[in-house]
């Protein structure tokens, strides 16, 4: 069974500073995809980043990077220029691909980030 | 574009009743799913449905069940409550279960059991 590991309950950062944000995850198969989620006081879970495992190059969103390392089952986010909105509690999550399964996500246990002025 | 809608925002149960929450799926979407959220702790895979059909399954007893209408919107009822199910249920709805397409997730129902 895949999971995934969020080892950080909690972080602080200044804003405009950089925050990294940690994740690992178990899995046996090649194929699959990697996502950091958001979700503020609002419940609503936003989708931050994606990341197909079958390409090499980090993905990026504006301020949001990923640190992806297949070999060693890590998925980093990286957040710079933090701003006051920023502030939230963060999934990382992963699926597997297949064409023929379900769209399952299994979800880390989440980080909190708390944005200082 | 309307997005995810849930109802209600909030729902309290006396054990061994039964409850059934809403989702409106966004405009378009045709597929599911369904996660609840403990407090403190990452959403776990309930099921999804697609095209009216349930085609995955998470690790939850039978008494957790549900619906998708021929408009896409979903219902998930869950049978003979216990203090456990106490969470958040988060509804997320996309194009189609077979390609990569985005979630998109609704704000929840929070369920308290007492």
């Amino acid at each position: 069974a895949q999971t995934v590991t969020q080892s950080q309950p909690e972080m602080s950062v200044q804003e405009a500073e950089t925050v990294t944000l940690s994740c690992t995850y178990d899995t046996s198969e090649s194929d699959y995809y990697l996502f950091w989620y958001k979700q503020p006081p609002s419940r609503q879970m936003i989708l931050v980043i994606r990341q197909e495992a079958y390409k090499q190059q980090n993905a990026t969103e504006n301020r949001f990077s990923v640190n992806f390392q297949k070999a060693a089952k890590s998925f980093s986010l990286k957040i710079s220029d933090s701003q006051l909105g920023d502030a939230a509690m963060y999934f990382c999550a992963y699926r597997f691909y297949s064409s023929g399964s379900a769209r399952q996500l299994t979800f880390g246990s989440g980080t909190q980030l708390t944005v200082l002025p | 574009e309307t997005g995810v809608t849930q109802s209600p925002t909030h729902l309290i149960k006396t054990r061994g009743q039964q409850v059934t929450l809403r989702c409106s799926s966004q405009s378009g979407h045709n597929t599911v799913s369904w996660y609840q959220q403990a407090l403190g702790q990452g959403p776990q895979f309930i099921f999804q449905y697609y095209r009216e059909e349930e085609n995955g399954r998470g690790n939850f007893p039978p008494r957790f069940s549900g619906l998708q209408f021929p408009n896409y919107s979903s219902e998930l009822n869950v049978n003979a409550l216990e203090l456990d199910d106490s969470a958040l249920y988060l509804c997320a709805s996309s194009y189609d279960s077979l390609y990569n397409s985005p979630l998109h997730f609704g704000n929840g129902t929070r369920l308290t059991v007492t």
